[in-house]
């Protein structure tokens, strides 16, 4: 079983829509996460992260954290053309810099 | 500031071959990860440098990978003899000082490694 789980899409929603993108995790140890944003042919840039439990919102994103269902999401408001991109979620548990990545959601906004 | 690069772009060689490639990172970040992607599955880390020391190799696949920092600047991750499931992405990262595991890592756009 894979320690991060998460809906490959592709998701393709028209320009406006509100995104919801959603990852599951089983090791209980982890306490930061993280949402990184891959644009073809470039690395993961980091977007968004959180510590515990809890909710965070920057601009048009917004993330929570449910540590007690092992769940996390990442919310785009009014999603633009530009947001088309793969969406990681990562995370990591205090004593190491190794993160552990789901395998990325594929998200198209057309106009 | 010039960001995480990474050489080759693209490299496309024959089983039982040799590759190396090599990670710049940021300057001043003492931090350097290599990380892999293989086709279809995620991410997956590889290894931790703080400065020319190994502080986390527990990724690494197997002893034909061989990662350096001479100096504590560049790296280089040797394939060696390369097999077709080493074919993938391979990301560099760097990070300066890090006081929480959130400070971020600059991922370097990725060197695509393709085993015939």
């Amino acid at each position: 079983q894979k320690e991060v789980e998460q809906d490959p899409g592709p998701l393709s929603v028209p320009e406006g829509a509100i995104v919801s993108l959603n990852c599951t995790y089983s090791n209980s140890a982890f306490q930061y996460f993280m949402w990184y944003r891959q644009y073809s042919r470039k690395g993961p840039e980091l977007l968004m992260y959180t510590y515990s439990s809890g909710n965070k919102e920057d601009g048009r994103f917004t993330a929570q954290v449910d540590k007690s269902s092992k769940y996390i999401s990442l919310f785009i408001r009014d999603s633009q053309p530009s947001d088309s991109a793969t969406y990681l979620c990562a995370m990591t548990s205090y004593n190491t810099d190794k993160l552990i990545f789901g395998t990325g959601t594929r998200l198209q906004v057309f106009p | 500031e010039a960001g995480v690069t990474q050489f080759p772009s693209h490299s496309v060689i024959e089983k039982g071959q040799t590759v190396t490639l090599r990670c710049d990172p940021i300057s001043g970040h003492d931090n350097l990860y290599w990380y892999r992607r293989v086709m279809g599955k995620e991410i997956k880390f590889l290894l931790h440098f703080v400065k020319e020391s190994k502080q986390d190799e527990s990724g690494m696949p197997n002893n034909r990978f061989l990662a350096e920092r001479t100096g504590g600047t560049y790296s280089t991750l040797k394939v060696q003899p390369a097999e077709l499931e080493d074919s993938g992405v391979y990301f560099c990262a760097s990070s300066p000082d890090r006081v929480l595991p959130t400070d971020t890592q600059y991922f370097g756009p990725g060197t695509r490694l393709t085993v015939l």
